[in-house]
């Protein structure tokens, strides 16, 4: 069965930071792009960051830029993003997710989403 | 950046009706274009992808349609586990934006 697992997550002060890790099992991981996506409370989903199967491209939100870092350990089956600089807009379910690949074309909308790890930034 | 916007925000229908939702894109975006389910307490799930094509084991009562700016899901007869929010998402090229939301209730 494909699963994304994540952890993680938890209460932090503003200006602190987490690091949030996935675990990818049931499909070859190494083969495809991830992102992370959140969702603050009573909000709509909202790109985070992704990056491609072998590193080789990263992408951030704007609203992340320069504050997290995606990466991702293809032995480990590991998806990890490191969250620094934390404000209170930053609070919310943060959900790993598989980009789909046809061939060898990624296409960064995502098929399969794990269930989640809240994050909560408040003093 | 491309800005992604639905309409309506909300919606309440009656059970077998007919339901449309859209979603623009500021620029066009060919049909780089995801539709996404969230029921209740539930994670995301992708209905549709590249504008129009259903993912497997979607429903056939959910379809897509629209290239470049302008894009539809459309339900044709609401059935009750239909109740969620609907997002679009644009995946042509970074930043990977989904629009705001269509929350869908039963009348």
């Amino acid at each position: 069965e494909v699963m994304l697992v994540e952890s993680g997550g938890g209460l932090v002060k503003p200006g602190g930071s987490l690091r949030l890790s996935c675990a990818a099992s049931g499909f070859s991981f190494s083969s495809f792009s991830m992102s992370w996506v959140r969702q603050a409370p009573g909000k709509g989903l909202e790109w985070v960051a992704s990056v491609s199967s072998t590193s080789s491209h990263i992408f951030y939100a704007n609203s992340v830029k320069g504050r997290f870092t995606i990466s991702r350990d293809n032995a480990k089956n590991s998806l990890v993003l490191q969250m620094d600089s934390l404000t209170a807009e930053d609070t919310a379910i943060y959900y790993c997710a598989r980009a789909t690949k046809w061939g060898d074309v990624h296409y960064y909308y995502m098929d399969v989403w794990g269930k989640g790890t809240t994050v909560t930034v408040s003093s | 950046d491309i800005q992604m916007t639905q309409s309506p925000s909300s919606l309440s229908a009656a059970v077998g009706d007919r339901v449309t939702i859209t979603c623009r894109a500021s620029q066009g975006i060919s049909k780089y274009l995801a539709w996404y389910q969230q029921k209740p307490g539930k994670v995301p799930k992708l209905l549709i992808y590249g504008a129009s094509t259903l993912q497997s084991g979607v429903p056939s009562r959910f379809s897509g349609s629209g290239s470049g700016t302008d894009f539809t899901l459309t339900i044709s007869s609401l059935q009750p586990e239909d109740v969620g929010i609907y997002s679009c998402q644009k995946y042509n090229r970074a930043p990977f934006t989904f629009g705001p939301g269509t929350k869908v209730d039963i009348k």
